[in-house]
């Protein structure tokens, strides 16, 4: 159980375009999700978090016009990257839990590997 | 705020034999979560061990143990009989359970590459 499906797993687009990328619980509600940067061999940077029908937090540093996010429903996030450039080429990683307690565990998607030509 | 820090980049390790993975961090909340999580070369992140900070007994799952010390705010992991299949990078990781800015958050180390020789 708690399975968390990420898609697409891999994207190449031009600079300039706008790139969704879909996070979805398939076995669960979530309530809370979150979204992770990741670059080669490096460690997961969290970007922002997301509750079901609030607006996103997003952590400092984090252009929240470049990255938007949207959590409509319990079982969908989604991020939009905005006007890609290929400084945003990276792999996104989201993960999920059932309620925004601490105790909750995460459930990590298998993450989406994008890159901006 | 919370940091999590691995002062390993890589390690390696004998098949069947036993390593240790460091990680400290700091914090000044009294209650929280601490992790390792497992990212092969598939990306996929995968919990290892989970530890409660409230909690004084080590965590262990199977040959996959930790070694908790509150106090110096360490929190190894070791892998016992290791195998071909545990080759990975290892990450840390913090979750503050005290409310605030930081509460749920998951922050994590810079990782370890693990090596496992046949």
């Amino acid at each position: 159980g708690a399975v968390v499906s990420q898609h697409p797993s891999r994207v190449i687009c031009k600079s300039g375009t706008s790139v969704k990328i879909e996070c979805r619980s398939l076995d669960f509600q979530a309530t809370t999700m979150f979204w992770y940067r990741q670059f080669p061999k490096q460690s997961l940077m969290l970007m922002a978090t997301s509750n079901e029908g609030s607006k996103a937090t997003y952590e400092q540093g984090v252009e929240k016009d470049k990255f938007l996010i949207n959590h409509a429903s319990l079982t969908l996030s989604t991020l939009t990257v905005t006007s890609a450039h290929p400084e945003d080429s990276s792999f996104y990683i989201c993960s999920a839990q059932r309620t925004v307690q601490s105790n909750q565990p995460q459930h990590f998607g298998d993450g989406t590997r994008l890159s901006i030509l | 705020a919370q940091t999590v820090t691995q002062s390993q980049p890589e390690m390696s390790v004998q098949e069947a034999e036993t390593v240790t993975l460091s990680c400290t961090y700091d914090t000044s909340e009294s209650d929280y979560y601490l992790f390792w999580y497992k990212q092969p070369p598939s990306r996929q992140m995968i919990l290892v061990i989970r530890q409660e900070a409230y909690k004084q007994q080590n965590a262990t799952e199977n040959r996959f143990s930790v070694n908790f010390q509150k106090a110096a705010k360490s929190f190894s992991l070791k892998i016992s009989d290791s195998q071909l299949g545990d080759a990975a990078m290892y990450f840390c990781a913090y979750r503050g359970n005290a409310g605030g800015t930081s509460y749920g958050k998951l922050t994590f180390g810079q990782g370890t590459i693990l090596t496992v020789h046949p």
